[in-house]
């Protein structure tokens, strides 16, 4: 089955600093990768997501970038504010109708005021 | 979140005691998944579900079995409670708010004493 890792666990940026997270897959047939966002006492939120048939993805302050060839993919957070503190998780899944997501580890991300 | 409600949210019980933890829709959706988080393994998928008394096991099934006789409502019972089985649930449909990817409920904090 599909395995992930996430690298770093917790991470900790200045305010307005950049943040970079990342992740790597072993199974080649997945083509569908979510970004989840959990605040304390929630249940994750989907905050952006690739598919294979795309190398990055931005949305406002957020980018996602997919490198196939070497199963890996990251998370990029620029400007960061407080707000952004919370834990970040990376999935993988085949996209073909019941998607079972395969999640990492997670990562810590605190924002230095 | 919105379409997706899970109970009850805080339950403590004892090793060896049947439980029985609710997920509830309102938005049709086909697909239903069972999830457990735990410090340093992220989300782990216990069950998921493709129709009504159509389910299936993910990696970490043993001691826990799903019924779904509705389409609004996918149960997760453990059988006989163990202390390994303390953990925080989520309910997850695959749409709703989360579009293409996954809307989680806010969770289930479950001790087993």
């Amino acid at each position: 089955g599909e395995n992930v890792e996430q690298h770093p666990s917790t991470l900790s940026v200045q305010e307005g600093d950049s943040a970079v997270i990342k992740c790597t897959y072993s199974d080649s047939a997945s083509n569908y990768f979510p970004w989840y966002k959990q605040e304390l006492g929630k249940g994750p939120q989907l905050i952006i997501d690739i598919r294979s048939n795309v190398g990055e993805k931005k949305d406002q302050r957020i980018a996602v970038t997919l490198n196939k060839t070497a199963k890996h993919f990251s998370l990029h957070i620029t400007e960061t504010q407080p707000e952004d503190s919370a834990v970040y998780f990376c999935a993988a899944s085949m996209d073909f109708g019941n998607e079972k997501l395969t999640f990492g580890t997670g990562t810590r991300l605190t924002i230095i005021p | 979140d919105a379409g997706i409600t899970q109970s009850p949210r805080h339950k403590v019980t004892e090793t060896g005691t049947p439980v029985t933890l609710r997920c509830h829709q309102t938005e049709n959706h086909r697909y239903m998944y069972w999830y457990r988080q735990d410090p340093g393994h992220g989300l782990r998928l216990i069950h998921y579900s493709y129709g009504v008394k159509d389910t299936d096991k993910g990696e970490v099934s043993d001691g826990y079995s799903v019924s779904r006789s509705k389409t609004e409502d996918f149960l997760l019972t453990l059988e006989s409670a163990t202390s390994s089985q303390t953990s925080v649930y989520f309910c997850a449909i695959k749409g709703g708010t989360g579009a293409y990817g996954y809307t989680f409920g806010s969770g289930t904090r479950l001790t087993v004493v």
